[in-house]
């Protein structure tokens, strides 16, 4: 099943904060952040391995509960350069051996830093 | 840096023709992956490919798909037969560890 992500859209003043969450009915190994411009291919921002995990990225930072199931990403002092569309991609199990790996996205949220 | 690179980045066929997509990964990339974007909804995996041969597909990974590593630098998707709902951004991506790198897709728009 995919992630679902909250909110849909949010509308930011550059330097405002957002939070982004995604949240999963199942069991959750990992959860990756990705960044997609209009028409552009997703790029990778972070990847979370283990519960209870952050990270951070420049301003932009992501934390990782696995009891819960769930993983924010936090944007500190929007940039204009933030807008996209967010996907939380989610891997609900472990592969043995290699890192071969299904990822399963969430629909997205799609970000608009205004100045 | 590396970069996964697809071709072309746009094709426009008539329905029930036949498409191939090409996607070259980055080069000591060992796990190859297809994922679909229609207009405006999110990605979706098709499929994975390790070892030359599938690993996993998803249910959207027909019979009217398959794909190939012909010569060991090129990874593509073929599409036998295709439909109007086929039209979508194609993406291929690559990884060594955790991290996918995907290519900039191919804009496949059926008529």
């Amino acid at each position: 099943q995919q992630p679902v992500q909250s909110p849909q859209a949010v509308i930011l003043r550059e330097g405002e904060d957002a939070v982004i969450n995604c949240s999963s009915s199942k069991a959750l190994y990992s959860v990756h952040w990705y960044r997609q411009k209009h028409g552009e291919a997703p790029v990778f921002l972070m990847i979370l391995l283990k519960g209870g995990e952050q990270k951070g990225h420049e301003k932009i930072s992501a934390s990782f509960n696995e009891k819960k199931q769930q993983s924010s990403l936090y944007l500190t002092a929007s940039q204009l350069s933030y807008s996209g569309t967010y996907f939380c991609g989610t891997e609900s199990k472990m592969n043995s051996g290699g890192s071969n790996y299904k990822l399963t996205f969430g629909k997205g949220t799609l970000l608009t830093v205004n100045p | 840096e590396p970069e996964v690179t697809q071709t072309p980045s746009h094709q426009v066929t008539q329905m029930g023709q036949e498409v191939i997509l090409r996607c070259v990964p980055i080069s000591n990339h060992l796990y190859f992956y297809w994922y679909r974007q229609i207009l405006g909804q999110k990605v979706e995996f098709l499929v994975s490919f390790y070892n030359n041969e599938i690993s996993e597909k998803s249910e959207i990974f027909d019979d009217q798909f398959s794909v190939e590593r012909p010569d060991g630098s090129n990874f593509t998707l073929k599409i036998r037969s295709t439909k109007l709902e086929d039209s979508a951004m194609y993406f291929c991506a690559s990884t060594q560890g955790s991290q996918a790198f995907f290519g900039q897709g191919t804009r496949l728009t059926v008529v």
